[in-house]
């Protein structure tokens, strides 16, 4: 089943933060994350796995709470570079994974 | 390694006709993904590989959508009796039987059908 997220879009000013949700109606195992700009594949960025911590490099994390079966993707300072779709996938027991509708991002100067 | 591969980027096919979209994964990955994704859309799972055994097909899947991967190394994607709903891009992901490393993506195959 597809997780949902939101927003559905978001605007930016360079510098400014953001926090995409992402949540299932089932157990999840793991929760991804990709970002995918205009006519180009995904791109993974990170992965959080049940009973695991809080991920993120640089100004990108994410947490996980098992319990709310929901993630969520913090932008920090957010720079051009950050514009494009991110949907977060969601799996049970680590196999096949479902993706979100995604949440578009513009980051403005 | 090159990444995953998918070949041709784009076909333009006639209502009716068969178009076979090939992907080649990356060499150490195992598992091999088939999704399909429409313009403002997140990627809709069609079917998954584990080496050469189909482990997974979507119900939403018609009986026109085949897929093979048979000798665990790369895939075809068949549609048959094209119809214009299935004009779309058609991704191929791969990634390691753990799946902890997060999907590769290759660049896709976008299907028109006229």
């Amino acid at each position: 089943q597809q997780p949902v997220q939101s927003p559905q879009a978001v605007i930016l000013r360079e510098g400014e933060d953001a926090v995409i949700n992402c949540s299932s109606s089932k157990a999840l195992y793991s929760v991804h994350w990709y970002r995918q700009k205009h006519g180009e594949a995904p791109v993974f960025l990170m992965i959080l796995l049940k009973g695991g911590e809080q991920k993120g490099h640089e100004k990108i994390s994410a947490s996980f709470n098992e319990k709310k079966q929901q993630s969520s993707l913090y932008l920090t300072a957010s720079q051009l570079s950050y514009s494009g779709t991110y949907f977060c996938g969601t799996a049970n027991n680590n196999n096949d994974m479902r993706f979100g509708a995604g949440t578009r991002l513009t980051v403005k100067p | 390694d090159t990444g995953v591969s998918q070949n041709p980027r784009h076909k333009i096919t006639k209502r009716g006709q068969n178009v076979t979209f090939r992907c080649d994964p990356i060499s150490e990955h195992n598992r091999l993904y088939w999704y399909r994704q429409t313009l403002g859309q997140g990627p809709e799972f069609l079917t998954y590989f584990q080496n050469e055994a189909q482990l997974e097909k979507s119900r939403l899947l018609s009986d026109r959508f085949s897929a093979e991967r048979p000798k665990g190394s790369f895939s075809t994607l068949e549609i048959q009796r094209t119809e214009q709903g299935d004009s779309a891009m058609y991704l191929c992901a791969s990634s390691r039987r753990d799946n902890n490393y997060g999907y590769t993506f290759g660049s896709g195959t976008r299907l028109t059908v006229v």
